[in-house]
């Protein structure tokens, strides 16, 4: 089954510093790589999807890259700001669509 | 339009009791899943519902585990004979059919005391 690799488990910038979070994934079959964070106590929020047809993908301050023959993608974020700071999670998805397998979380804080 | 909800927010519950976990899914959403969130850890996938098929459980820890959804919406996680071990944030998704997007609800905290 998928195996989702995240990296790192805790990440700390300076307000309008970039931020970069990487993820492996072990089926090549997997299709689709979305992008969560989650505010302490609250839901997990969708920030950024790719999938793999699609070696990039940008909104706003937010990209997402896809490596599909290394089987990793990353998440990047510029010009941080302290609204920023959640745990960001990475997750894949194969081609039966059945369910998410998530990263650990990477633990973003971004001080002023 | 409403979210994902879930109830009850909070469970505090004694080791050995069996509790009942409820998840309305967004209106109009073929598929639904359970996922369990330990403390500091990622989502576990529990169960997975799409339509009127017969469910993925291959996520489930153990037989104490189990989930119906009933009419193709609401659904209601159990889990029988608690152990401390099962105290988790217990979380909720749901996507239109043909789409990958799932969408949270809030999210059940239980704990086993």
């Amino acid at each position: 089954g998928e195996n989702v690799e995240q990296h790192p488990s805790t990440l700390s910038v300076q307000e309008g510093d970039s931020a970069v979070i990487k993820c492996t994934y072990s089926d090549s079959a997997s299709n689709y790589f979305p992008w969560y964070k989650q505010e302490l106590g609250k839901r997990p929020q969708l920030i950024i999807d790719i999938r793999s047809n699609v070696g990039e993908k940008k909104d706003q301050r937010i990209a997402v890259t896809l490596n599909k023959t290394a089987k990793h993608f990353s998440l990047h974020i510029t010009e941080t700001q302290p609204e920023d700071s959640a745990v960001y999670f990475c997750a894949a998805v194969d081609q039966a669509g059945t369910a998410l397998i998530f990263g650990k979380g990477t633990t973003l804080s971004v001080s002023s | 339009g409403a979210g994902v909800s879930q109830s009850p927010s909070n469970k505090v519950t004694e080791k050995g009791k069996d509790v009942e976990l409820r998840c309305d899914p967004i209106s109009g959403h073929t598929a639904l899943y359970w996922y369990r969130q330990s403390l500091g850890q990622g989502l576990e996938f529990l169960i997975y519902f799409q339509g009127n098929s017969a469910p993925d459980k291959s996520g489930l820890p153990s037989d104490r585990f189990s989930a119906e959804r009933t009419g193709g919406s609401v659904s209601t996680l159990t889990i029988q004979r608690t152990q401390q071990e099962d105290s988790a944030v217990y979380l909720c998704a749901s996507t239109r059919w043909g789409q990958e997007t799932q969408y949270f609800g809030p999210g059940t905290r239980l704990l086993v005391l």
